[in-house]
């Protein structure tokens, strides 16, 4: 079984470009996340799809982040403009039911 | 609201030593409690969980947490530390379920270092 597919995994911008991270989720699993995890911290969750609903994005910074899961599959989250603050690796999880399974994250580096 | 608190955030051990890893909890409901590792350049990956069953969980690579409510904590233990073991982990709870799904909250993490 394949797991959770991330792309690109690293990426250099500077600050007020855009960035967008791409995930496939495992086959069949219906719930989507996004998690961000900076330098030192635990994943921090930016927002869950139920299909292609979004279930929880109360962590998201809308003013610059967004995310959208097209045909309840494959996602997308972009950040536009970036800041430095913005650096961290972003991770992607699916489900089916109960276990999160994740993908090996997308690095990002804000100069 | 929910949270946890890793005790630590480097824990180091000699190959062959027990490993402890502590991890408290607050949760205004029953919980549910996770064990993930994340090795260099790796997701995370799910080590054990408790689901209100058996207090002691066994996991994946030797590893077990017991569950205590009167501590609110969840410690990981390993009896015997191999340099594979090396690695950050990281203790979640979930207090809810959505669409079938726990949505854990992470602690900040604690990196193993295993000497020879």
């Amino acid at each position: 079984e394949a797991g959770v597919a991330q792309s690109p995994r690293y990426k250099i911008i500077e600050k007020r470009q855009s960035v967008a991270f791409w995930c496939n989720p495992i086959s069949g699993h219906a719930t989507l996340y996004w998690y961000q995890q900076i330098l030192g911290q635990g994943p921090k969750l930016l927002i869950q799809f139920q299909n292609n609903g979004v279930v929880d994005d109360s962590q998201l910074p809308k003013d610059r982040f967004s995310a959208e899961r097209l045909k309840g599959v494959d996602s997308t989250l972009k950040i536009q403009p970036a800041k430095l603050e913005d650096s961290a690796v972003y991770l992607c999880a699916s489900s089916l039911t109960g276990e999160l399974f994740f993908g090996e994250g997308s690095r990002l580096t804000v100069l | 609201a929910q949270s946890v608190t890793q005790l630590g955030s480097h824990v180091s051990v000699s190959e062959g030593a027990l490993v402890l890893l502590r991890c408290n909890y607050s949760s205004s409901v029953p919980p549910y409690l996770f064990w993930y590792v994340q090795y260099p350049n790796q997701g995370l990956q799910l080590l054990l969980k408790y689901t209100s069953a058996a207090t002691l969980v066994k996991g994946i690579n030797g590893f077990e947490a017991e569950f205590k409510k009167s501590e609110t904590s969840f410690h990981l233990t390993k009896p015997s530390a191999h340099m594979s073991d090396a690695a950050e982990y990281f203790c979640a709870v979930s207090d809810s379920i959505s669409g079938g799904s726990y949505i854990p909250t992470f602690g900040r993490g604690t990196s193993l270092i295993v000497h020879p």
